[in-house]
């Protein structure tokens, strides 16, 4: 049973980077069947797929259009976990952000408890 | 990409059958097998129900199965029961490894 336990801050200003970081227990950053998603949600735009990380023999990321220019998402082999960066944010960033395990074959299987993050001055 | 089309709410009564919509268009639902749908109780986060369009994860009820006909994807809950009160998403494959979900629907269980 995979198990993905997040943190980070809850408040960041405006124009800043968000910055969080999920921990996986049950299963491998490192796997060559997973694949470690970013997703968030907001009132205003519901649930949005805003990237993954994966690897097959060498790393890999996908990035939403909508997001491309200002995220990073990374592992950490040592500390079997993968972080969101999303620069330059606005209030529009406002929104819980979930790290979500999960494949094109099975789904978005596994999600963490979900961080809301505030993004105000 | 625009987010996959769903009704904002639908009822049912206890035991009786509900089918929730899911459009989108030949680029994402109705191009590949890949649709998922979750379910999410207030607060809580969304968990998997259904994956590749009608495959049930472990633990799933049979009671809840899924179907696509062209750009459409379904859900439908059949004996409904009080605790399936609660919003369903849609999320499909979009192409270029990217996925797109929709705007949720709420079930209203009479």
């Amino acid at each position: 049973q995979v198990q993905l336990q997040q943190s980070g801050p809850g408040l960041v200003k405006p124009s800043q980077t968000l910055s969080l970081t999920c921990a996986i227990s049950g299963d491998s950053v490192s796997s060559n069947s997973g694949a470690w998603n970013w997703i968030r949600q907001s009132p205003s735009r519901g649930l949005e797929w805003l990237g993954r990380t994966y690897y097959r023999s060498q790393w890999y990321t996908d990035y939403a259009v909508s997001v491309k220019s200002r995220i990073t998402i990374n592992p950490d082999t040592s500390k079997n976990q993968f972080s969101l960066q999303l620069n330059s944010v606005t209030p529009e960033d406002t929104a819980v952000y979930y790290c979500v395990s999960g494949t094109l074959g099975r789904g978005f299987d596994y999600w963490g408890q979900g961080t809301l993050v505030t993004v105000s001055s | 990409q625009s987010a996959l089309t769903q009704p904002r709410s639908v009822s049912g009564s206890p035991g009786q059958s509900v089918t929730f919509s899911c459009t989108g268009t030949s680029s994402d639902v109705g191009g590949n097998n890949y649709v998922s749908w979750y379910q999410q109780h207030p607060g809580k986060a969304p968990k998997l129900m259904i994956y590749a369009v009608s495959k049930r994860p472990s633990g799933v009820p049979d009671r809840f199965s899924g179907s696509k006909s062209g750009n459409t994807a379904s859900l439908t809950i059949s004996g409904l029961q009080a605790e399936d009160e609660a919003d369903y998403y849609c999320c499909s494959y979009a192409g270029s490894n990217t996925w797109v979900f929709g705007g949720g629907t709420k079930l209203t269980v009479l």
